[in-house]
């Protein structure tokens, strides 16, 4: 079945840092990509997709790009701010029914 | 457009109880999904409709739960007999081909078994 692995948490760094989210995922056929956030006592967002090989998603500053030859969608900001501080959700949705979520990665970002 | 409303929020139940929740999805999206969530996972999926018919149930879902969306509006999904493992935060999201079927999740409901 459909699976998606995420880098174990929690992942702290300085403001300003570089971040980089690793997923990689296990579908049959050609899944769309996602990336929710979840921050502090709120609900879970969407905050990019992709739909299919090479396409990159952005948005907030984060991009992700569909890498099918190594089943990745790894989450990255050139510079994380405080506010960035969420737990990270990579998804997957095989022909257009229900999506497989990873674990999440806790992001925390210190002034 | 008021996004996806859950109700209630919390729910403390006595073991062995019935529960039911509701969602309004947004009006515009056709599809309507399920999930439940522990602390430290990821969503889980129980089940979703396209419009008023359930297109897939969890194998994992226990015969305890049962999901309806009348007239392919509202949802409710309803948990019988409740164990203290039922215990999890239940979400309900929606979508639309237009979003390739990125979720637009509503704040959820967590339920409590004691």
């Amino acid at each position: 079945g459909d699976s998606v692995t995420q880098m174990e948490g929690p992942v702290t760094l300085s403001e300003e840092a570089f971040l980089t989210i690793n997923c990689t995922y296990t579908a049959t056929g050609y899944p769309s990509l996602f990336w929710y956030v979840q921050y502090p006592g709120e609900g879970l967002q969407l905050l990019l997709k992709a739909t299919k090989a090479d396409d990159k998603g952005s948005n907030k500053g984060f991009e992700a790009t569909y890498r099918k030859e190594t089943t990745s969608f790894h989450l990255e900001k050139g510079s994380v701010q405080v506010s960035d501080s969420a737990v990270y959700f990579c998804a997957l949705n095989t022909n257009a029914g229900k999506s497989t979520f990873g674990d999440g990665t806790t992001l925390t970002v210190k002034p | 457009d008021t996004g996806v409303s859950q109700d209630p929020r919390h729910k403390i139940t006595k073991r062995g109880q019935n529960v039911t929740f509701r969602c309004d999805p947004i009006s515009e999206h056709n599809r309507l999904y399920w999930y439940r969530q522990t602390l430290g996972q990821g969503p889980e999926f129980l089940t979703y409709f396209q419009n008023e018919a359930q297109l897939e149930k969890s194998r994992l879902l226990s015969d305890r739960f049962s999901a309806e969306r009348p007239k392919g509006s509202f949802s409710t999904l309803e948990i019988q007999r409740t164990e203290q493992g039922d215990s999890a935060m239940y979400l309900c999201a929606s979508s639309s081909l237009e979003l390739n079927y990125g979720y637009t999740f509503g704040s959820g409901t967590r339920l409590t078994v004691v």
